[in-house]
């Protein structure tokens, strides 16, 4: 199957500082990627979806001043989350879609562990 | 509302067989997925099911029906490698994959 990378997969930050999660498709070009978070035990919690060259599409309840997404090129999408705290501490996923995907599958990435203290 | 019932959490002896229902309320329906996801990891693809019926992939099999809006997971030979949790997730009429809970797998020996 395709291959999704996300960077970094752990992170730690101080609470009030901005971090950055990058997800890559490496060996196909996504039309669409998606960025989830999931709490401990609980299921996955689409946050936003984003098409290349265009605004991405938050999902009710998501701040998209606060979850910012960058969707640069069909193999990048980047998340930002900004003046972090430790609510904001979840596992993140993305998920990527290819544009001649069959089953319009979607393939996900390692997911980001982040910690805000 | 779109909604996915699954179990919470299920247990079976290594070496049987267990089935994970799911069942489901969209708005359209482009497939139904079953994901397995490790703790601490993001999920891994297992099934896709567009047409009723049965799909089969080793020990793992998928059935669906439409006009139940009902599928379940087949897992046949357990091995404590299973122990996990298994997603279902319906793909709706504008191709987002609406989440199940999730269904925990524990296997004891």
């Amino acid at each position: 199957g395709a291959v999704v990378s996300q960077h970094p997969s752990r992170v730690i930050c101080k609470s009030g500082t901005s971090v950055k999660i990058e997800c890559r498709s490496l060996d196909f070009q996504a039309t669409t990627m998606f960025w989830y978070r999931q709490f401990p035990k609980k299921s996955l919690m689409l946050m936003a979806t984003s098409n290349e060259g265009s605004k991405a599409t938050y999902e009710q309840g998501v701040e998209k001043d606060k979850f910012l997404i960058n969707h640069a090129s069909l193999t990048l999408s980047t998340l930002t989350v900004t003046s972090a705290h430790p609510e904001d501490s979840s596992f993140y996923i993305c998920s990527a879609r290819s544009l001649a995907g069959e089953r319009n599958e979607q393939f996900f990435g390692p997911g980001t562990r982040l910690t805000v203290l | 509302g779109q909604n996915i019932d699954q179990p919470t959490e299920m247990t079976a002896t290594e070496g049987a067989i267990v089935q994970i229902n799911c069942t489901y309320q969209t708005s359209g329906f482009n497939g139904l997925f079953w994901y397995q996801q490790h703790a601490g990891e993001a999920p891994t693809f297992l099934s896709y099911n567009v047409l009723d019926g049965l799909e089969e992939k080793g020990r793992f099999s998928s059935f669906l029906s439409r006009s139940k809006g009902y599928s379940y997971l087949l897992l046949k030979e357990l091995q404590m490698k299973d122990s996990a949790s298994y997603l279902c997730a319906v793909m709706d009429s504008n191709y987002q994959l609406i989440w199940g809970a999730g269904t925990k797998l524990i296997i004891k020996p």
